[in-house]
């Protein structure tokens, strides 16, 4: 059974990075699609990016000039790095995954999360 | 304030059978396939319903969806207690190019 785990630091001071790590067990990391989402207190989901296995990525437009998802294949790891965070990035954070196709020379993305983890909590505080 | 629009709160009684309502556009819903999933506390999200109206193995059948045009609802049938949760419908927007969901539904078994 695919299990995901996220782990990182649970308080960040304002202006600071965000990372969290993911880590895949259960199953293979290469073949799929690997998304962070997260759910600030009392809101709803937010769909923040995602990376391939090869390492393509693609990013929510409204986080895309402060986030960098990355994958190391030899770990089974994929990582989230949020950049100058305030309070409103507090926050559950989960990783999770989902599947595509390729047609070609390109592949993409089908946007249903079959697997995710039990979520990292993220507090944005000095 | 989230893009697509769910009832904040839904309720029923053992055995009854309840639907939620997600509203979205034709840049998401009316477009686009719609996924829902259920959030207990302190445990993994789970995938529910894909593609409109398809369940994953291990999803009972009391467990049903639909689409039509810019709406999707979620029906739940034989309401047991466990099935108190929240749940989110999704889907992929064109005009935001990026994943969107509701705002979720906490649904209470009396």
């Amino acid at each position: 059974q695919v299990q995901l785990q996220e782990s990182g630091p649970g308080l960040v001071k304002p202006s600071e990075t965000l990372s969290l790590t993911c880590s895949v067990s259960g199953g293979s990391i290469s073949g799929y699609y690997w998304s962070w989402i997260r759910q600030p207190p009392g809101k709803g989901l937010e769909w923040i990016g995602y990376i391939l296995y090869s390492g393509s990525t693609n990013y929510n437009p409204s986080l895309k000039s402060r986030v960098t998802i990355s994958v190391d294949t030899s770990k089974k790891q994929f990582s989230l790095k949020l950049s100058s965070v305030t309070a409103a990035d507090t926050a559950m954070y989960y990783c999770a995954r989902h599947r595509g196709y390729c047609n070609g020379a390109n592949c993409y993305a089908w946007y249903y999360f079959d697997y995710w983890g039990q979520g990292a909590l993220v507090t944005v505080s000095s | 304030q989230s893009v697509l629009t769910q009832p904040p709160s839904t309720s029923g009684t053992p055995g009854q059978r309840v639907t939620i309502s997600c509203s979205g556009s034709n840049s998401n819903i009316g477009s686009n396939t719609v996924n829902w999933y259920q959030l207990l506390p302190g445990t993994a999200p789970k995938l529910l319903i894909y593609n409109n109206n398809q369940r994953p193995s291990g999803v009972p059948d009391r467990f049903s969806a639909s689409k039509s045009g810019p709406s999707a609802s979620l029906a739940i049938s034989g309401l047991q207690s466990e099935d108190e949760a929240d749940y989110y419908c999704a889907a992929w927007d064109d005009s935001l190019n990026s994943v969107v969901f509701g705002g979720g539904t906490k649904l209470t078994v009396l």
